[in-house]
């Protein structure tokens, strides 16, 4: 079946740190790759997301590339913020035979001190 | 105004009663989803329905009850609660169900049984 698997948190960052969270996914044919961010107290928000091979998303200065000889959809940022803390979710949405789903990864906590 | 809005955002109650979250979204979108988020941060999803009908069943105890009163709304009714469905509930909508679709998520209601 389809999986996603995150790197483990929690991760704690500097202020203008560079910042790596990866994620790795199994999947039949070509899913859709997406990354969602939770802030606390709130819901899940689309952070970027990529359709096809070697397509980079990309949101508020965060990136992240499809890469499908790897299978790889690491989320990178150049310099964190404060309010970048937050629970970080890789996702794929693959055909299934009841429509498209979305898979999430298990959350990388993201913590960045001032 | 709130895209995906759930109600209630806490609820605390005993083992045993029946209770009920109710999930809207404003924004036009076919398909909803309710999705379990456990206190690892973990999300699984639970069910989804696409123009008021089911799609998507995933293994969840019969207790668990959506209902699609139209293409706007999606509640979930669960009946004889237990500690086990303690944990934070998600309801989200997304355009259609095609695999680039993205979801929009409501706050949460956090279900607490005791």
């Amino acid at each position: 079946g389809n999986s996603v698997t995150q790197m483990e948190g929690p991760v704690t960052l500097s202020e203008e740190a560079f910042l790596t969270i990866n994620c790795t996914y199994t999947a039949t044919g070509y899913p859709s790759l997406f990354w969602y961010v939770q802030y606390p107290g709130e819901g899940l928000q689309l952070l970027l997301k990529a359709t096809k091979a070697d397509d980079k998303g990309s949101n508020k200065g965060f990136e992240a590339t499809y890469r499908k000889e790897t299978t790889s959809f690491h989320l990178e940022k150049g310099s964190v913020q404060v309010s970048d803390s937050a629970v970080y979710f890789c996702a794929l949405s693959a055909k299934e035979t009841s429509g498209s789903r979305l898979t999430f990864g298990e959350g990388t906590q993201l913590t960045v001190n001032p | 105004d709130t895209a995906v809005s759930q109600t209630p955002k806490y609820l605390v109650t005993q083992m045993g009663n029946d209770k009920s979250i109710k999930c809207e979204q404003n924004l036009g979108h076919d398909t909803m989803y309710w999705y379990k988020q456990d206190s690892k941060k973990f999300l699984k999803i639970m069910f989804s329905y696409n123009n008021k009908e089911l799609i998507i069943n995933e293994t969840v105890p019969n207790r668990f009850s959506p209902k699609s009163p139209d293409k706007a709304h999606l509640n979930l009714h669960i009946n004889s609660l237990e500690l086990g469905d303690s944990a934070v509930y998600f309801c989200a909508s997304s355009y259609d169900r095609a695999l680039d679709s993205p979801l929009h998520f409501g706050n949460g209601t956090r279900l607490t049984v005791t």
